[in-house]
């Protein structure tokens, strides 16, 4: 599986856009890129997965440049609610069912 | 909505003693998963499960093993618990692949080994 690269921690405030940038320099053809959400004392939640160019749903866009290479997970207006860890994921749609998770992305909203 | 179901919110046990950690889905999902969540290490893959009395070892299996008797539990056993197994224990279930979509996630079994 590819490995992703992601910050460590980001802060932000109540209304304010964030956008978290993951690299997967190694992607292969047949992966996708899913990104989590983990509030303290849960287990993780799918947000979001895309392919290539653009994909948004109620929560979240992911944005995905044509080589791939990258991917940015975009928040509109956070809220103190939206405060968690984000992971970004490679996995495939065949034969492997582990999914990788990194340290992720700590996101803080404050008031 | 899929419900994955942790028995335990929290446990403390001693060391030497034999842990059984349950997990049961109720949406038919033929995958189920147990994770270790450690702070500053992310999630790390135990076991996983793709079928009925099927088990594969995941990127850390030493010192637990794994039990999927029926189709909707998977329990996770530590034969023999030691202090550096204390952690947070997830358990995922999912329908496929699918790349990554669709994996639902129980709440955790806080794991307190003394």
């Amino acid at each position: 599986l590819a490995k992703t690269t992601q910050p460590i921690s980001m802060d932000s405030y109540e209304g304010q856009e964030v956008n978290i940038t993951c690299s997967h320099n190694n992607i292969a053809t047949n992966d996708y890129i899913t990104w989590y959400q983990q509030f303290p004392s849960q287990g993780p939640r799918f947000i979001i997965q895309g392919y290539k160019t653009k994909v948004t749903n109620e929560v979240a866009s992911l944005f995905i440049p044509a080589d791939r290479k990258s991917s940015t997970l975009s928040l509109p207006r956070v809220s103190l609610s939206d405060t968690a860890v984000y992971y970004c994921l490679v996995a495939r749609t065949s034969n492997d069912y582990k999914l990788s998770f990194g340290a992720g992305t700590t996101v803080t909203v404050r008031a | 909505d899929v419900k994955v179901t942790q028995s335990s919110r929290y446990l403390v046990k001693r060391t030497g003693e034999k842990v059984f950690l349950e997990c049961v889905q109720d949406m038919d999902h033929e995958n189920m998963f147990w994770y270790r969540q450690d702070p500053g290490l992310g999630l790390r893959l135990i076991y996983f499960s793709y079928d009925v009395k099927m088990k594969e070892k995941g990127d850390i299996p030493e010192g637990y093993s794994v039990s999927r008797e029926k189709k909707e539990r998977f329990s996770l056993i530590l034969e023999s618990a030691s202090t550096n197994q204390t952690s947070m224990y997830l358990c995922a279930s999912s329908s496929g692949p699918q790349g990554g979509y669709g994996y639902t996630f129980g709440s955790g079994t806080r794991l307190t080994v003394v």
